[in-house]
């Protein structure tokens, strides 16, 4: 069975810096790209950016939003995405979801998602 | 980056209805869209990819139509469990880019 298993989330004051991780298990890790996709309390959804796997490059893709604050790296032996966030502003606070991007379907530029986590909550406030 | 923009915001039905949602984007995407499902307090459960193609498990009654820069989101005949926010994502450039979604509440 797909699983994707963000962690890491946490009350954090501006300027702070916070990194979450997404385990995943089920497939082979490797195989795939990683979308980090946020939503804050009560709008929609959001990307933020992702990372292709190693064979197509890791290429590295983010939302204007967070370029130059957020950084999304991966360890495939340890079946693990990270997605490092410094700078961290008020509007960021939102649940953090990764998900599972299928390089087979996905476009040149980008990919969509076919599993999700659950999602774990960043709150920036002082 | 590009628009997405989904119509209606908020579309009211009864169980056994064809539902139609509609996502434009602001300049072509050919057929790099995927449609997602969120229930309150869920994760988003992914429909549709490549703007017509069923991913596994899901339902017959959901399909997906359109390329280039109009797309639609059909429900044959509503379910109760279909009550629920549905999006629209473009992953055609480096920047995908979600519609601000499309709430299906009881009639």
């Amino acid at each position: 069975e797909v699983q994707l298993v963000e962690s890491g989330g946490d009350l954090v004051q501006p300027g702070r810096s916070l990194t979450l991780s997404c385990t995943a298990s089920g497939f082979i890790f490797g195989d795939y790209a990683v979308n980090w996709v946020r939503q804050a309390p009560g709008k929609g959804l959001e990307w933020v950016g992702f990372i292709r796997s190693r064979r197509f490059g890791d290429i590295k893709e983010y939302a204007a939003s967070v370029k130059g604050r957020f950084t999304i790296a991966r360890d495939d032996s340890k079946r693990i995405a990270y997605l490092q966030m410094d700078s961290l502003k008020t509007e960021d606070t939102a649940l953090y979801f990764c998900t599972r991007g299928p390089h087979a379907f996905c476009s040149s530029q980008s990919c969509h998602s076919d599993y999700w986590g659950q999602g774990t909550l960043v709150t920036v406030s002082s | 980056d590009i628009q997405m923009t989904q119509s209606p915001s908020t579309v009211s039905a009864s169980v056994g209805d064809r539902v139609t949602i509609t996502c434009r984007a602001s300049q072509s995407i050919n057929l790099w869209l995927a449609w997602y499902q969120q229930k309150p307090g869920k994760a988003p459960k992914t429909l549709i990819y490549k703007a017509s193609n069923l991913e596994s498990g899901v339902p017959s009654r959901f399909s997906g139509s359109g390329s280039g820069t109009d797309f639609t989101l059909t429900i044959s005949s509503l379910q109760p469990d279909d009550f629920a926010t549905y999006y629209c994502q473009q992953y055609s450039t480096n920047a995908a880019t979600f519609g601000q979604g499309t709430k299906v509440e009881i009639k």
